[in-house]
């Protein structure tokens, strides 16, 4: 069965760097998430991604945040300058049209 | 705006008892329902969704929108059932986007 992937599955980076974190979503499918989970607390909406744009985005995902679909394939989540309370699980979900998001295993952001 | 409330954060039970993880939602339009679980170190994975009306593992759940409710059962708890759950809540539109609760952690014991 085919999955999304992420990578790298963690990342430590002192604050004020900047960070990508990569996804590969299932191939055929069209919508593309961002989500994060502070260590304790609930899984909470970034933002959504169809057709080359932001369908939308929470008010979490300010101006430090940006995402890509560089080549087709990969859909990225920059942080640009990181803060410690970005410190988070960070997962990355795709679909096709509706419902089910498959999931990836997530990369854990560890801001120092 | 939409809201999944999960009251219970832990839930301990012993093998083959019963269990019913509570999730109620809030929500002004026509809502979508599912459940999530995430087992030790691995992916948020999709277990149930309302429209389907399926049993998945033993588990069911029941969408009543006059409670507002979604909860999760199972009549015999397993062992290999303790994980996180996570019931979500999908708004209309064109985003599907989803609203999760703040999950209960399911511990199984023998």
């Amino acid at each position: 069965e085919p999955e999304v992937t992420q990578t790298p599955s963690h990342q430590v980076t002192q604050m004020g760097q900047e960070v990508i974190l990569r996804c590969v979503p299932i191939s055929n499918h069209l919508y593309f998430y961002w989500y994060r989970q502070i260590l304790g607390q609930k899984v909470e909406f970034l933002v959504s991604f169809y057709n080359n744009e932001i369908s939308e985005k929470s008010e979490i995902f300010d101006d430090q945040f940006s995402v890509e679909r560089p080549d087709g394939s990969n859909f990225t989540l920059k942080i640009r300058s990181t803060k410690l309370e970005d410190s988070a699980m960070y997962f990355c979900a795709s679909s096709r049209t509706d419902a089910p998001l498959h999931f990836g295993n997530g990369t854990r952001l560890t801001v120092t | 705006a939409q809201r999944v409330t999960q009251p219970e954060k832990l839930l301990s039970v012993f093998k083959g008892a019963p269990v019913e993880l509570k999730c109620n939602y809030s929500y002004s339009g026509s809502p979508e329902l599912f459940w999530y679980v995430q087992y030790s170190r691995q992916r948020l994975q999709l277990l149930l969704r309302h429209i389907s009306r399926e049993s998945i593992k033993g588990f069911t759940a029941d969408l009543n929108k006059g409670e507002t409710s979604f909860h999760l059962k199972k009549p015999f708890a397993q062992e290999e059932d303790s994980a996180m759950y996570y019931c979500a809540l999908m708004s209309g539109g064109s985003n599907y986007k989803l609203t999760f609760g703040k999950g209960t952690l399911l511990t199984v014991n023998p």
